[in-house]
């Protein structure tokens, strides 16, 4: 069966500096989104994206963050000036056109600010 | 705001036992909704879906779930818990027009031999 990828599993950064969390959404999916699991609490909606164009994005998701779709095949996730509270899981995950689809998400990037 | 409530961040049942696991949303139009499962170190594994075509939607390892319009709930329920079902739980909510999931603060399955 076909799954998102995430890479790295986890990735550890000093604080201000730039981090790139990269997935590899389902080929044939259409919307691609991030989440965010801070320990503890509850998994939350960042971004979605579709036809190269941010389609919806929450409070959280302010300037420090962006996304793109470099090729045919990676989502990306930039925060820009890391800080300790950037600390989370990351998730991607990707669905198809239809409101009532799923999203299938990868197995998260634990994102460590130092 | 638009929410999703799970009762009980924890809940243990023994093994054979039944399990229930509660969710309710704030919504007066039925979003739709989605139960996920997530094991230690893994992502978010979809257990199944509500998509107003039946009230009682199965979904994998035996789990289902009804939903109730009245009482804005979409509880999950197993007849029999096995060991292997300890994991996290996660009710989310997409609201009309919109993809972004709200999740509820999830529920930790243990199941005792």
């Amino acid at each position: 069966e076909p799954e998102v990828t995430q890479t790295p599993s986890h990735q550890v950064t000093q604080m201000g500096q730039e981090v790139i969390l990269r997935c590899v959404p389902i080929s044939n999916h259409l919307y691609f989104y991030w989440y965010r699991q801070i320990l503890g609490q509850k998994v939350e909606f960042l971004v979605s994206f579709y036809n190269n164009e941010i389609s919806e994005k929450s409070e959280i998701f302010d300037d420090q963050f962006s996304v793109e779709r470099p090729d045919g095949s990676n989502f990306t996730l930039k925060i820009r000036s890391t800080k300790l509270e950037d600390s989370a899981m990351y998730f991607c995950a990707s669905s198809l056109g239809q409101l009532n689809q799923p999203q299938h998400f990868g197995d998260g990037t634990r994102l460590s600010i130092l | 705001a638009q929410s999703v409530t799970q009762l009980g961040s924890h809940v243990s049942v023994s093994e054979g036992a039944l399990v229930l696991l509660r969710c309710n949303y704030s919504s007066s139009v039925p979003p739709y909704l989605f139960w996920y499962v997530q094991y230690p170190n893994q992502g978010l594994q979809l257990l199944l879906k509500y998509t107003s075509a039946a009230t009682l939607v199965k979904g994998i390892n035996g789990f289902e779930a009804e939903f109730k319009k009245s009482e804005t709930s979409f509880h999950l329920t197993k007849p029999s818990a096995h060991m292997s079902d300890a994991a996290e739980y996660f009710c989310a909510v997409s609201y009309t027009g919109r993809r972004a999931l709200t999740f509820g603060s999830g529920t930790r399955l243990q199941v005792q031999p």
